[in-house]
C-alpha cells in the first residue's frame, strides 16, 4: 500500500536553512507536494514537483526528488520565525485527475530566533 | 487563486446531535472534493472522496451513515456527523482539486467539539 513518511521535529535558528525530509513508496506518483500549515488552519500548497524533475526552485523554497531513493526534500532557505508550522509532503496516488492524495505524519518546524 | 470556503470554523454541539459542514468551490468547479479528519499533533486521515452527482467514496473504516456526505452541485459538498459522539470532536477539512498542476485546494477546518 501506499506510505509517505517524515521525521517529526526539526528545529533552527532564525536565518539558518530548514531542510525537511520525506520518503514515500508508491514509484507511480506523478505529483508530489508541500503542504504548510499554522496552527488551527487549513492547508497551503507551498510547491510541488512532477515526477521528471530533479529539482525545482520557487524563491526561498527547493524542492529535490531522488525517484530511485523515492526520496523528497524541500529546503528553505533564510528561515524566519514565520516560517514555524506543521509541513507535510504529500503523494499523488493514483493516475486519475482525481486521485487522492496520501499525507505525511508533518515536520514541526520551530524556528528560535 | 482558487479558494475553497468551508463553515463553520467551529461548532460545539451536544452528543447526540447531528453536525453539517459545508465545502464551497468559490471560483472553480470541482467535480471531486475530499474530506479529510485529522487528530492533534497527527496528520490528515482521507475519510472519504465526494463525486458531484453520485454517492461518495468511503475509506476503510469510515462509516458511511455515520459521516453523511452530498455533493449536490459542482461548487458544494457537505459533510454531516450524525449523532454526534465525544469522540467524533476533530478537526474536519475538505479539499477540492482544479487539476494534476494545481494539486488540492484545502477549506480553512472546522474545529468540532461534541460535549
Amino acid at each position: 500500500g501506499e506510505d509517505v513518511e517524515q521525521s517529526l521535529f526539526l528545529s533552527v535558528r532564525e536565518g539558518d536553512s530548514s531542510v525537511i525530509n520525506c520518503t514515500y513508496t508508491d514509484s507511480s506518483s506523478t505529483y508530489l507536494y508541500w503542504y504548510k500549515q499554522e496552527p488551527g488552519a487549513g492547508l497551503q500548497l507551498l510547491t510541488y514537483i512532477f515526477s521528471n524533475m530533479d529539482m525545482k526552485q520557487d524563491q526561498r523554497l527547493t524542492v529535490l526528488l531522488n525517484k530511485k531513493d523515492k526520496h523528497l526534500s524541500l529546503r528553505i532557505a533564510d528561515t524566519q520565525t514565520g516560517d514555524s508550522a506543521i509541513y507535510f509532503c504529500a503523494e499523488r496516488y493514483g493516475s486519475s485527475n482525481t486521485g487522492k492524495l496520501i499525507f505525511g505524519q508533518g515536520t514541526t518546524l520551530q524556528v528560535k530566533p | 487563486g482558487a479558494v475553497v470556503s468551508q463553515h463553520p470554523s467551529r461548532v460545539i454541539c451536544k452528543s447526540g446531535t447531528s453536525v453539517k459542514i459545508e465545502c464551497r468551490s468559490l471560483d472553480f468547479q470541482a467535480t471531486t472534493m475530499f474530506w479529510y479528519r485529522q487528530f492533534p499533533k497527527q496528520s490528515l486521515m482521507l475519510m472519504a472522496t465526494s463525486n458531484e452527482g453520485s454517492k461518495a467514496t468511503y475509506e476503510q473504516g469510515v462509516e458511511k451513515d455515520k459521516f453523511l456526505i452530498n455533493h449536490a452541485s459542482l461548487t458544494l459538498s457537505t459533510l454531516t456527523v450524525t449523532s454526534a459522539h465525544p469522540e467524533d470532536s476533530s478537526f474536519y477539512i475538505c479539499s477540492a482539486s482544479r487539476g494534476l498542476v494545481y494539486g488540492y485546494t484545502f477549506g480553512s477546518g472546522t474545529r468540532l467539539t461534541v460535549v
